[in-house]
């Protein structure tokens, strides 16, 4: 079965520092890859996502994340976090055999001004 | 901007009572989504809804809930009968397919 494991779960890091957070999936066929947020008391919004080409996205407010195909990864970077960065954060895959979101369990990051 | 819109924000019930959460898809798209995430766990994939009827359910998705899409907006998620294990927070997802597009979750609680 499908999973997405993200190794980190709970981040704490000052403003201006960098970012990565770690996404991997078990999955041998063609993906499509998102990265959601979810601030606090609000929805799940879409960050960015992969479906095919450069591997390396931009998304929004200066995210951008890499499909490594080889590491089965697709991790999410910022080069200098803000306060209003603090959400929780989630990886999630889709694949072409069904239509449904296989979410990682989530991180949590919280940025001390 | 569209967006998904689900009602009500937090449901409050008994153990045993039936409870309908609802869901506004955006309104082009063709694929409807439930997914739940109980509190400090992952979000988990309930169903998907496409063309009138389940393409896709998870072994949580058992005879206690029924989805429907009642009148061609509206996508509702029933839950016949709560059980306490059933609290958490119930997202509606709608996508055309391709990118997810997720309401702000139901807050479901059954005392």
């Amino acid at each position: 079965a499908q999973s997405v494991s993200q190794h980190n779960h709970h981040v704490i890091l000052s403003e201006a520092a960098s970012l990565e957070l770690g996404c991997n999936y078990s999955y041998g066929g063609t993906v499509n890859l998102f990265w959601y947020v979810q601030y606090p008391g609000q929805h799940l919004q879409l960050l960015l996502k992969y479906f095919s080409g450069d591997p390396l996205v931009k998304g929004i407010k200066g995210f951008e994340a890499e499909f490594i195909k080889s590491k089965f990864s697709f991790n999410l970077r910022k080069p200098s976090v803000q306060w209003s960065d603090t959400a929780e954060y989630f990886c999630a895959v889709s694949t072409n055999t069904g239509n449904q979101f296989y979410f990682g369990t989530g991180t949590s990051l919280t940025v001390i001004p | 901007e569209p967006e998904v819109t689900q009602t009500p924000s937090h449901q409050v019930t008994q153990m045993g009572q039936e409870v309908i959460l609802r869901c506004v898809p955006i309104s082009n798209h063709l694929y409807f989504y439930w997914y739940r995430q109980i509190l400090g766990q992952k979000v988990e994939f309930l169903v998907s809804f496409y063309n009138n009827e389940i393409s896709e359910k998870s072994e949580i998705f058992d005879d206690q809930f029924s989805v429907e899409r009642p009148d061609g907006s509206n996508f509702t998620l029933k839950i016949r009968s709560t059980k306490l294990e059933d609290s958490a927070m119930y997202f509606c997802a709608s996508s055309l397919p391709g990118v997810g597009y997720f309401g702000a979750g139901t807050r479901l609680s059954v005392l």
